[in-house]
């Protein structure tokens, strides 16, 4: 979905499933890529990174995706929780003037329903 | 170690006003980031330091806000004179080492900025 104003997409998911977030970059010279977990009144933790010479990336409970033939990440969240409910942002760094520039998305807010 | 330090947390004044924020980074930290974040939006990048130096400044409205880092710590952000268009939250990170290198910033909390 794609963010209008105050509308950030939602994905509801049941407690226990599996979910997938999804994020299209817009730089294909960026090189390195963030996972951001924002909960409310929080500033952005983060959760798991991924440099462009890999395609995927695990973590604890998490994955990370990169295809860059068509510049689309995603974030895979194993046996979800309520305690991962959040907006969740990627991020790409580009180079820019010599230096490192991260670039946000718009975020996709995750609701986990017990 | 001790976390990115924002303050205040939450900040309410008239258009007009004028306003600054504080940030002190993770100890040791040479990069400096503000970022601002408007209601259901990613981070938008205001300005980057690396130690006391501006790196980027780019998407910094220039003719309202300023921004600082005395001795490549702490950094204050400033707004003179606010619009109703700042309405934000005001997100400082930091990182460890200088740029260029692919890492990972941290966050502070953040400050709640209400312009009315």
């Amino acid at each position: 979905g794609e963010n209008v104003g105050l509308h950030l997409p939602t994905l509801s998911v049941q407690e226990g499933d599996n979910s997938i977030i999804n994020c299209a970059y817009s730089n294909s010279a960026s090189d390195y890529f963030i996972w951001y977990k924002q909960e409310s009144g929080k500033g952005p933790q983060f959760i798991i990174d991924i440099r462009s010479n890999m395609d995927k990336r695990q973590g604890q409970r998490v994955t990370v995706l990169l295809n860059k033939t068509v510049k689309h990440l995603s974030l895979q969240i194993a046996a979800t929780q309520p305690g991962d409910s959040a907006v969740y942002f990627c991020a790409e760094n580009t180079v820019s003037g010599g230096y490192n520039k991260l670039i946000f998305g718009a975020g996709t807010r995750l609701a986990v329903h017990p | 170690e001790a976390g990115v330090a924002q303050s205040p947390r939450y900040k309410i004044i008239e258009k007009r006003q004028s306003v600054a924020f504080w940030c002190n980074p993770i100890s040791g930290h040479a990069t400096l980031y503000w970022y601002q974040q408007i209601l259901g939006q990613g981070p938008k990048l205001l300005i980057q330091f690396q130690n006391n130096g501006v790196v980027d400044d780019s998407q910094l409205p220039k003719d309202r806000f300023s921004a600082e880092r005395l001795k490549g710590v702490d950094s204050t952000l400033k707004i003179q004179p606010a619009k109703l268009e700042d309405s934000a939250v005001y997100l400082c990170a930091s990182s460890r080492l200088p740029g260029p290198t692919n890492e990972k910033l941290f966050f502070g909390s953040g400050t709640q900025l209400s312009v009315l």
